[in-house]
């Protein structure tokens, strides 16, 4: 059974720092692409961050180029998000999503973990 | 970036009924590269459909999804109490990968 869990979320100020962690177990990790997904409070979701199974390859909505960098340690079958110069608009629920097999559709979702900037 | 309209916002069903929901792309989404997710309150999202039709392992078959290029429905062919949620389409046929605002399907 595949399961993915979601920590290191928290209150923090505006520019701040903060890193996600997403365990995975289930399935081979470094097989598959790994994406987080965010949710404002009371809002719709919104893709951040995809990373391929070897990581070789990364990708950012426009909105977190340049602070946020996705990163996975497939020897620990975890996935990373490090978060710098946060700001208000980050608050959400983020989602660590494991990719299907070929395409970016998201099979599988951890519980999330809340990021309040404030 | 593909943007995703989903309608109605907001629908008040009775367990029992048929319901359609809309997904429309601002351009054409090629090799029908679309999504569906399910979410209820305080839930993450449940994988529904992919590839515009093809239902996930273990989604029941009253669950469907059609449609090509900029125009998806998901149909629920009877409504079951635990199919009370929002609904989310997302495209993933080109970067930034999108979703729709979502259509809640509340009871009546």
């Amino acid at each position: 059974e595949v399961q993915l869990l979601d920590s290191g979320g928290g209150l923090v100020q505006p520019g701040g720092s903060l890193r996600l962690s997403c365990a995975a177990s289930g399935f081979t990790f470094d097989k598959y692409a790994m994406s987080w997904v965010r949710q404002a409070p009371g809002k719709g979701l919104e893709w951040v961050s995809g990373i391929s199974g070897r990581a070789v390859t990364t990708y950012y909505t426009e909105s977190v180029k340049g602070r946020f960098t996705i990163s996975r340690d497939n020897s620990k079958n975890t996935l990373y998000l490090q978060m710098n110069g946060l700001i208000a608009e980050d608050t959400a629920v983020y989602y660590c999503a494991k990719v299907g097999s070929d395409r970016y559709y998201f099979d599988h979702w951890g519980q999330g973990t809340l990021v309040t900037v404030s | 970036e593909i943007v995703l309209t989903q309608s109605p916002g907001t629908l008040s069903l009775s367990p029992g009924e048929r319901v359609t929901l809309s997904c429309r792309a601002s351009q054409s989404v090629s090799s029908s590269d679309l999504a569906w997710y399910q979410q209820k309150p305080g839930q993450a999202p449940r994988f529904l459909i992919y590839g515009a039709s093809t239902r996930a392992t273990g989604i029941p078959d009253r669950f469907s999804g059609g449609g090509s290029g900029t125009d998806f429905t998901l149909t629920i062919s009877r409504l079951e109490p635990e199919d009370f949620a929002v609904y989310y389409c997302q495209q993933y046929d080109s970067m930034p990968f999108t979703f729709g605002p979502g259509t809640k399907v509340q009871i009546k």
